[in-house]
């Protein structure tokens, strides 16, 4: 499979639970972006890594939720005591990055639907 | 502040029509603009990248401009089929971030 990819595609829990979300972009690309969509709306950035880096953090991501992509390939996105409002869709994309500028097209994964009740 | 508008936020026509969705942005000062499909539950797949210094971008029966000047972009859909319905968004980039528009939900009758 050379796109990519996103687990678990769905998840419910109850709130203050913690859940964890994976992603794994295309294999050579060095750019992976977190977005959270929720109903009606598009996608909002979260954070953007380049390899290992995360070089980019958006004011909706509180100091509940942590990403991370420790060897610059997988990354994982991390939400403290869930509450109610966290659920959205939460979608990764990865691309391959040769210039100083972010121009390149972004490849976005299938999602991950969260679900707090 | 970047905000994106997409017109009309719902469409419905029907098979064989050729039809134009609009995106408007605020700010000029973007390094692209990216068209990207949606398909209910789904992911985003990307329709057709315009790079700052381009005008226009073509896949298929897919035709999107790019006026950076007055803030406008359409995606042209020629001969609209029911397998195009779905939501279409509109994305502008600049340093680290897209902005998304809040989309399009295209209805294709049979």
């Amino acid at each position: 499979d050379t796109g990519v990819s996103q687990d678990p595609r769905h998840k419910i829990t109850k709130r203050g639970q913690n859940v964890t979300f994976r992603c794994d972009p295309i294999s050579e690309h060095n750019r992976l972006y977190w977005y959270r969509q929720t109903l009606g709306q598009g996608p909002e950035f979260l954070t953007y890594f380049q390899n290992e880096a995360q070089l980019e953090k958006s004011r909706l991501l509180s100091d509940r939720f942590s990403a991370e992509r420790p060897k610059g390939s997988f990354s994982t996105l991390e939400i403290q005591r869930t509450e109610q409002g966290d659920s959205a869709m939460y979608l990764c994309a990865s691309s391959l990055g040769t210039s100083g500028r972010l121009e390149e097209t972004q490849y976005f994964g299938p999602g991950t639907r969260l679900l707090v009740l | 502040k970047q905000e994106v508008t997409q017109i009309p936020a719902a469409l419905s026509v029907p098979e064989g029509e050729n039809l134009v969705l609009n995106c408007s942005f605020t700010d000029s000062a973007i390094y692209n603009l990216q068209w990207f499909r949606q398909d209910p539950g789904k992911g985003l797949t990307s329709l057709l990248l315009i790079q700052s210094s381009q005008r226009e971008q073509t896949s298929g029966r897919l035709n999107a401009s790019l006026d950076k000047s007055s803030g406008r972009s359409t995606l042209y859909i020629a001969a609209s089929q029911p397998g195009d319905s779905a939501t279409y968004l509109c994305a502008v980039r600049r340093d680290d971030k897209i902005i998304f528009g809040k989309g399009t939900r295209l209805h294709i009758l049979p």
